[in-house]
């Protein structure tokens, strides 16, 4: 069993859509990730998100972490084919030494 | 800088064989850790190290071992190589690992070490 869940699994849309990725648990953390992977490369660093109920915005890409810290979203407002790839979210738990990743969505932006 | 090399790119191996797949860094980071990534499932931490001479254990350890006798090196070693093995590995590292409310590090990626077991 993932600790982290990731919905949807997969995401295919047409470029100008808005889409929205979750990142569920019942476990709290003390700091969660937003990774971007395109195929035959690793995982990139989007944001990082550290108190409960906040909100950060990198171009159209919104992110916010859950009031308990459970939780979090991907917001991409007028998808775009650049934004193809791989999204994962990971968490470090607060009393412990991992940083636990999430099953991952593969979104496909049809231009 | 290079930032996190990996070797080999692909390597098949046949059960029970044994080999070590390489990760350095070259940007003084603390905290490396190896992953594994089999579809569906994201990335699932097999060791990390916090340092020099301190490794430990992630979710899935077994059949696997690491050392840390550098900064910059952190070696992954399987001992005898199983098809359950069959995957996709990744090193990282970063300045801190994010844990015990530090704030976390940007986790650098390598490009991954493509693992056949036959």
């Amino acid at each position: 069993t993932q600790l982290l869940e990731q919905s949807p699994q997969f995401l295919s849309i047409q470029e100008g859509e808005n889409l929205t990725v979750y990142c569920n648990s019942s476990s709290v953390f003390s700091s969660l990730q937003w990774y971007r992977q395109e195929p035959g490369e690793g995982p990139v660093l989007l944001v990082t998100v550290v108190t409960g109920g906040e909100v950060k915005k990198l171009k159209r890409l919104t992110f916010q972490f859950g009031d308990a810290r459970k939780d979090s979203s991907l917001h991409i407002t007028a998808a775009q084919p650049g934004d193809t790839g791989l999204y994962l979210c990971a968490g470090a738990i607060r009393t412990g030494n991992q940083f636990y990743f999430g099953t991952g969505t593969s979104l496909t932006v049809i231009p | 800088n290079a930032g996190v090399t990996q070797t080999p790119k692909f390597q098949v191996l046949k059960t029970g064989q044994s080999m070590t797949l390489q990760c350095a860094q070259d940007m003084n980071h603390e905290y490396m850790s190896w992953y594994r990534q089999d579809p569906g499932m994201g990335l699932r931490l097999i060791h990390y190290s916090v340092g020099a001479g301190i490794t430990d254990q992630g979710e899935v350890p077994n059949g696997y071992n690491v050392s840390r006798s550098t900064t910059e090196d952190f070696p992954l070693r399987l001992l005898s190589a199983a098809p359950s093995q069959t995957s996709v590995y990744f090193c990282a590292s970063s300045y801190s690992g994010g844990f015990r409310g530090e704030l976390p590090g940007t986790q650098y990626f390598g490009p991954g070490t493509r693992l056949l077991v036959l």
